[in-house]
């Protein structure tokens, strides 16, 4: 596609419930990030793939959070039993290989989880 | 404990002026050195890059300097716009360690009146 695509841009949930959030990455990009950015915060980290290495999830913040990428493009981001403090700007964004780091991001428009 | 910091939430600073955006980071792996712009309702988009290697970067209206003994970094658009208002993240990574992701400050908003 034409940019990194998130989906949905808005979703409103209740606290207990799991919500899905999916992402499709620029065509021909191997490296996916997740990242999240809460009120008055910068962006933080959640989980990076690379091609078909194990995942970097160093930055999620408990068991409750996972994610998967299938077929090496599309990205589903899962939270289960959400909790309010879940509330954020979850943005996705893919580079060409993303290998050594630093690779200029490609970020989609995100999509704002709320809590209630 | 944050490796990238962005001391300043806001600045605010006339048209044709300087802005000048400051950002300090801590780890010393750090040999690269981005900056993303994000407006309200969209993704941060690249702005400008600088390795280690260079203290200076140009491209346009936006300037990059890199004072690695200090760890500081500071963004200088010049002269600055309307449309330059936005939330400005400081970004740095690791490049010599495969496959880390980059690391973002808390970001600065600023504000070009005309």
């Amino acid at each position: 596609g034409a940019g990194v695509s998130q989906s949905p841009s808005n979703k409103v949930t209740e606290k207990g419930k799991d919500v899905e959030l999916r992402c499709d990455p620029i065509s021909g990009h191997t490296a996916l990030y997740w990242y999240r950015q809460s009120l008055g915060q910068g962006l933080e980290f959640l989980i990076y793939f690379q091609g078909n290495s194990a995942p970097d999830k160093s930055g999620l913040p408990s068991d409750r959070f996972s994610a998967e990428r299938t077929g090496g493009s599309v990205s589903t981001l899962t939270i289960q039993r959400t909790q309010q403090e879940d509330s954020a700007v979850y943005l996705c964004a893919s580079s060409l290989s993303g290998g050594r780091g630093g690779e200029k991001l490609f970020f989609g428009s995100g999509t704002q989880l709320s809590v209630l | 404990d944050q490796q990238v910091k962005q001391n300043s939430p806001s600045l605010s600073v006339q048209e044709g002026r300087i802005s000048i955006l400051n950002c300090d980071y801590t780890n010393s792996m750090f040999d690269y050195f981005l900056w993303y712009k994000k407006y309200p309702a969209e993704g941060p988009t690249f702005l400008i890059s600088i390795s280690s290697i260079k203290d200076k970067n140009e491209d346009g209206r936006f300037t990059v300097f890199l004072n690695k003994s200090a760890k500081h970094l500071s963004l200088h658009i010049v002269p600055s716009q309307p449309g330059d208002s936005a939330v400005y993240f400081c970004a740095a990574s690791a490049r010599s360690q495969a496959g880390t992701a980059l690391i973002f400050g808390k970001g600065t908003t600023l504000s070009v009146s005309s």
